[in-house]
């Protein structure tokens, strides 16, 4: 079974928007973290968020945040007021305590921002 | 704070010449170092991952391999090139599991074509 699915190979959002990328996961682990990666054109692998599986709180840095449910296995990212320099690739992680030196990827989902 | 370094950041080769790709970390040490292979559009595919200084794990069986001669240290060699090694090369670090808090900080990335 996949550790990490992303469903959405590509989204379109209006400049201004806010757009939802969604990133399930599938663990038994009890602690693990979450994080988001932006991967322009250019190829560099930025880290934009942090959600831990014991973090009660939706993480949020800036204009990003993490819509966690934890029930559903569901780690969301938001992004608010959408930019031109959004489009990207958005790869959704884990990593999971009893495995630690492990990382799990999604297969990314292309965000096209347009004017 | 810590940064990685990889090099070179573009390379034509022939089919069948060697390969060596380089990546160093400062800033931190007894890192875990990771080297993946992206495809154009496509995910993140783990080569290998190393936990420490001659300790090598390697996902995927093919005519690559990896050493760590330092600890910051972590090489990526081909005797011989084929068609299908061109893609994306990325480098990247995370601090010694246990732990499931900390992300993977990846280098930029070297773009390999082979011809």
């Amino acid at each position: 079974a996949q550790k990490i699915t992303q469903t959405q190979p590509g989204m379109f959002v209006q400049e201004k928007e806010a757009v939802t990328l969604d990133c399930t996961y599938d663990t038994s682990d009890q602690s693990y973290g979450l994080f988001w990666y932006k991967q322009p054109s250019s190829g560099e692998m930025i880290f934009l968020i942090y959600q831990g599986s014991y973090d009660e709180q939706n993480a949020t840095e800036g204009r990003y945040s993490l819509n966690f449910q934890k029930a559903r296995k569901s780690a969301n990212l938001v992004i608010s007021a959408s930019q031109l320099g959004d489009s990207a690739m958005y790869f959704c992680a884990m990593r999971e305590l009893g495995t630690g030196n492990q990382f799990y990827f999604g297969t990314g989902t292309s965000l096209t921002v347009i004017p | 704070s810590q940064t990685i370094h990889q090099w070179p950041a573009t390379l034509v080769q022939p089919v069948g010449s060697p390969l060596s790709l380089e990546c160093t970390v400062e800033g931190t040490s007894n890192p875990n170092l990771y080297w993946y292979r992206q495809a154009a559009g496509r995910g993140l595919q783990l080569l290998f991952y190393s936990v420490g200084i001659g300790q090598i794990s390697s996902e995927v069986p093919q005519n690559l391999s990896a050493s760590r001669p330092q600890d910051r240290q972590f090489i990526l060699s081909s005797k011989k090139l084929l068609l299908s090694d061109s893609g994306f090369y990325l480098c990247a670090w995370a601090f010694r599991g246990p732990t499931y808090n900390s992300p993977l900080h990846f280098g930029n990335g070297t773009r390999l074509t082979v011809t």
